[in-house]
């Protein structure tokens, strides 16, 4: 079942802050998020894994609560090139399977 | 050449064709994905190598045949595609479970 990401879209100055959150029904081991250009492949941000501690790159962050099933990730003092679709994949653990939200959409404007 | 590395970009075939996509990683990873990616839906899991062998089979139908020779090679087997199979098709790689994968460019598949 796939993981449902909040906001769809969220639209920002350049220099402000955003959250994206991811959620899931079901017991996670990991959460990895990625980030997608137009055009582009999906990038690689970062992984959290269960029982593991918030992640940090550069100005971009995120946590996950295993208890809730929940990861939020971080975007302080946005810039220009953080525009993008952001994607959260969700894992149980037992298997390979990694299942992608639908995305957030976040533009950000100078 | 380094990442993951998709051929063709771009591929227009008709419903009784057979065609292939190749998928090439020289990063030493042991996992290799297929993924479909259409408009408005979110990135679906098509089939899973581990180590040369397939690992997971998400419900794909049988028109797509993947093959994985090496572990550095993934193709995907095309043939008697229907218009809905339309979508940009990714390839990624990782270390194994608990690794962040590395996508490739995508073939942009239109079947017609």
């Amino acid at each position: 079942q796939q993981p449902v990401q909040s906001p769809q879209a969220v639209i920002l100055r350049e220099g402000e802050d955003a959250v994206i959150n991811c959620s899931s029904s079901k017991a996670l081991y990991s959460v990895h998020w990625y980030r997608q250009k137009h055009g582009e492949a999906p990038v690689f941000l970062m992984i959290l894994l269960k029982g593991g501690e918030q992640k940090g790159h550069e100005k971009i962050s995120a946590s996950f609560n295993e208890k809730k099933q929940q990861s939020s990730l971080y975007l302080t003092a946005s810039q220009l090139s953080y525009s993008g679709t952001y994607f959260c994949g969700t894992n149980g653990g037992s298997n390979y399977k990694l299942t992608f939200g639908k995305g957030t959409l976040l533009t950000v404007n100078p | 050449e380094t990442g993951v590395t998709q051929t063709p970009r771009h591929l227009v075939m008709g419903m009784t064709n057979k065609k292939s996509l190749k998928c090439e990683q020289h990063l030493g990873h042991n996992a290799m994905y297929w993924y479909k990616q259409s408009a408005k839906k979110p990135l679906e899991l098509m089939f899973v190598y581990s180590l040369e062998e397939r690992v997971e089979n998400n419900s794909v139908p049988s028109r797509f045949s993947p093959e994985c020779p090496n572990s550095s090679h993934l193709f995907l087997h095309l043939h008697t595609l229907q218009p809905e199979d339309s979508a940009l098709y990714l390839c990624a790689s990782s270390q194994g479970q608990g690794y962040g994968y590395t996508f490739g460019s995508g073939t942009r598949l239109t079947v017609v």
